[in-house]
């Protein structure tokens, strides 16, 4: 198994540019989360889903939209890049308690 | 919502001697505490959990306690070898899943040789 995957590993984006960031998990779990990793401030859930389907907004969801149209993508997209968007995002993946992270895309916006 | 403080944020220890983080929660209804792993470069990995009915865990050299009461948990990590140095992560959750997690903001440990 795989395990969690993310794509790309690093991506530099200007200011109001678009784009995606795909994760995917090979071990069939229902739930699945977006994390960001700022310095000092430990990982903060962005949006989650507990299933195909169905998706909800974490604790920081503005400026990304997500979608959950299989059980195994979990695509997180940037619909106008800022500035403050700049981090490591991580995806992650469970079936119960233990979530799975996939090994994070750094961010950079210009 | 939830809010999750860990301290201390930096730890220095000598190999051979134990390295405890705490941490400190705000909302009475989480009830599920994992403590996580971060490598330089990689993701977070879990290391140990801890249920709200349960006061204390181990797992070989590391072990968590849990004071529902006061709202704080701790990890313990004794006998420290170079291998243990990371980032380590406390986080809460209300949802049995766990899947909703509220993390700390992180301990940078350094285990000298």
């Amino acid at each position: 198994n795989a395990g969690v995957t993310q794509t790309p590993k690093f991506q530099v984006l200007k200011t109001g540019q678009s784009m995606t960031l795909q994760c995917a998990q090979d071990m069939n779990h229902e739930y699945m989360s977006w994390y960001r990793q700022d310095p000092g401030m430990g990982l903060r859930l962005i949006h989650y889903s507990v299933g195909a389907g169905i998706t909800d907004q974490g604790e920081v969801p503005n400026g990304y939209n997500v979608s959950r149209s299989t059980t195994e993508d979990f695509p997180l997209r940037l619909l106008s890049a800022a500035p403050s968007q700049t981090s490591v995002y991580f995806c992650a993946s469970s079936y119960f308690s233990e979530q799975f992270f996939g090994p994070g895309t750094r961010l950079t916006v210009l | 919502g939830e809010n999750v403080e860990q301290h201390p944020s930096t730890l220095s220890v000598q190999e051979g001697d134990s390295a405890v983080i705490k941490c400190t929660y705000s909302d009475s209804a989480s009830n599920y505490f994992p403590w996580y792993k971060q490598e330089l470069g990689k993701g977070p990995q879990l290391i140990i959990d801890i249920r709200s009915n349960v006061g204390e865990k181990k797992d070989q050299r590391i072990a968590v306690t849990l004071n529902k009461t006061a709202k704080h948990f701790s990890l313990h990590i004794t006998e420290t070898q170079p291998e243990d140095s990371a980032v380590y992560f406390c986080a809460a959750s209300k949802q049995a899943a766990g899947n909703k997690l509220t993390f700390g903001g992180g301990t940078r440990v350094l285990v000298k040789p």
